[in-house]
């Protein structure tokens, strides 16, 4: 079992809907919880981070982490064009363990 | 700009050439990382350095890989004697000391022929 899942898509959504990316992991030890966005052919870009249980919302984009259920998410609301990227969950103890990262298509 | 750069952008190689990228952090981050991420896959550490110490190597990085960072600014990787499975982008990151956000440069895409 890998320390980081994450489902890579493509997920296909209609501009203006709401979108759900979610990563489940294994380590209880994880601590520090992070959203990056990656456009093509860029550099991994720091959208969220948080360290506890709970929401953190931040404009359209929404981070919950589930420490009991090894279970973190992504929303984003009213989805636009330019939110097409793909989305990497991370997550560290020391060093940052990345997953897959999820392909996401705005749909205009 | 004052983001992390890294150069060159793109390296097209023949199997057995040797190859050296250059990365610069955001001038006062003090930590600066190496990651490969190959297609379909998130990046996976290869090493970081604190200043001048290289303080973690991983498994990934044969004796063919070759990280410095003499003056504790700017660092080179080399990669000796290159294969086909080196073929990716090589991405750098810094940060401050005692933070744990980590802003990655553009990276370097390595294609071996």
């Amino acid at each position: 079992q890998k320390e980081v899942e994450q489902d890579p898509g493509p997920l296909s959504v209609p501009e203006g809907a709401i979108v759900s990316l979610n990563c489940t992991y294994s380590n209880s030890a994880f601590q520090y919880f992070m959203w990056y966005r990656q456009y093509s052919r860029k550099g991994p870009e720091l959208l969220m981070y948080t360290y506890s249980s709970g929401n953190k919302e931040d404009g359209r984009f929404t981070a919950q982490v589930d420490k009991s259920s090894k279970y973190i998410s992504l929303f984003i609301r009213d989805s636009q064009p330019s939110d097409s990227a793909t989305y990497l969950c991370a997550m560290r103890i020391d060093k940052i363990i990345f997953g897959k990262g999820t392909r996401l298509h705005i749909l205009p | 700009d004052t983001g992390v750069s890294q150069n060159p952008r793109h390296k097209i190689t023949k199997r057995g050439q040797n190859v050296t990228f250059r990365c610069d952090p955001i001038s006062e981050h003090n930590r600066l990382y190496w990651y490969r991420q190959t297609l379909g896959q998130g990046p996976e550490f290869l090493t970081y350095f604190q200043n001048e110490a290289q303080l973690e190597k991983s498994r990934l990085l044969s004796d063919r890989f070759s990280a410095e960072r003499p003056k504790g600014s700017f660092s080179t990787l080399e990669i000796q004697r290159t294969e086909q499975g080196d073929s990716a982008m090589y991405l750098c990151a810094s940060s401050l000391d005692g933070t744990d956000t980590q802003y990655f440069g553009p990276g370097t895409r390595l294609t071996v022929l």
